[in-house]
């Protein structure tokens, strides 16, 4: 099984500041990642995927990037809507891993 | 608009079993792999497992494989999710999930609201 890992677990920033989350897998998975935001009580959404193909509601704020191993998910300017947990998850292969999440809350 | 609605959880004695189903509306179902995904209280995503949409093709966790069975019933537009000799470590949300094509091996582009099982003696 290919196995994800994400760093930080969590992070504390302001409104306006630019935060950036890497996902890592643990082999090639050329471009089969996918980002989802989940706050408390509320299913994950797909944010995006194939990683960097954003899905219709995502403000242009968010992006992603990366192949292979490596991934980045960036928001530029953190709004307080973007508050949540954000997990990636492989799709090259069954079964289609998750990341362990990373919190963005408030500073 | 893409429509997936939970039922079936509850609270059920370890050793126990539980259906859970999922009514999905407002796409083409057979065209899509579906899956279910837990989430345990306070913890991250867990996948549990999928299912082609044709029936044909079903994989499964390592954690839930032998104890749970997927199916679906294209007719009815339902996903299920046959939970056997459940334990402690199943109490979770779980989430019917549709995948964004016909892959079994794929994203995940929209999520029910989940139902609720607890596992208590």
């Amino acid at each position: 099984d290919i196995q994800m890992t994400q760093s930080p677990s969590s992070v504390s920033a302001s409104v306006g500041d630019r935060v950036t989350i890497t996902c890592r897998a643990s082999q090639g998975i050329s471009t089969w990642l996918a980002w989802y935001q989940q706050k408390p009580g509320k299913a994950p959404k797909l944010l995006m995927y194939d990683a960097s193909s954003l899905q219709s509601w995502v403000p242009s704020r968010f992006s992603g990037g990366g192949s292979g191993t490596d991934f980045t998910l960036t928001i530029s300017s953190l709004q307080p809507e973007d508050f949540a947990t954000y997990y990636c998850q492989q799709a090259n292969s069954v079964p289609p891993t998750f990341g362990p999440g990373t919190k963005v809350d408030i500073k | 608009e893409v429509q997936l609605l939970e039922s079936g959880g509850g609270l059920v004695q370890p050793g126990g079993s539980l259906r859970l189903s999922c009514e999905a509306s407002g796409f083409t179902f057979s065209s899509y792999a579906m899956s279910w995904v837990r989430q345990a209280p306070g913890k991250g995503l867990e996948w549990v497992s999928v299912i082609s949409g044709s029936g044909t093709t079903t994989y499964y966790a390592d954690s839930v494989k032998g104890r749970f069975t997927i199916s679906r019933d294209n007719s009815k537009n339902t996903l299920y999710l046959q939970m056997n000799s459940l334990r402690g470590e199943d109490t979770a949300v779980y989430y019917c999930a549709k995948a964004r094509g016909s892959s079994t091996s794929s994203c995940y582009t929209d999520w029910g609201q989940g139902t609720l099982v607890t596992l208590s003696s």
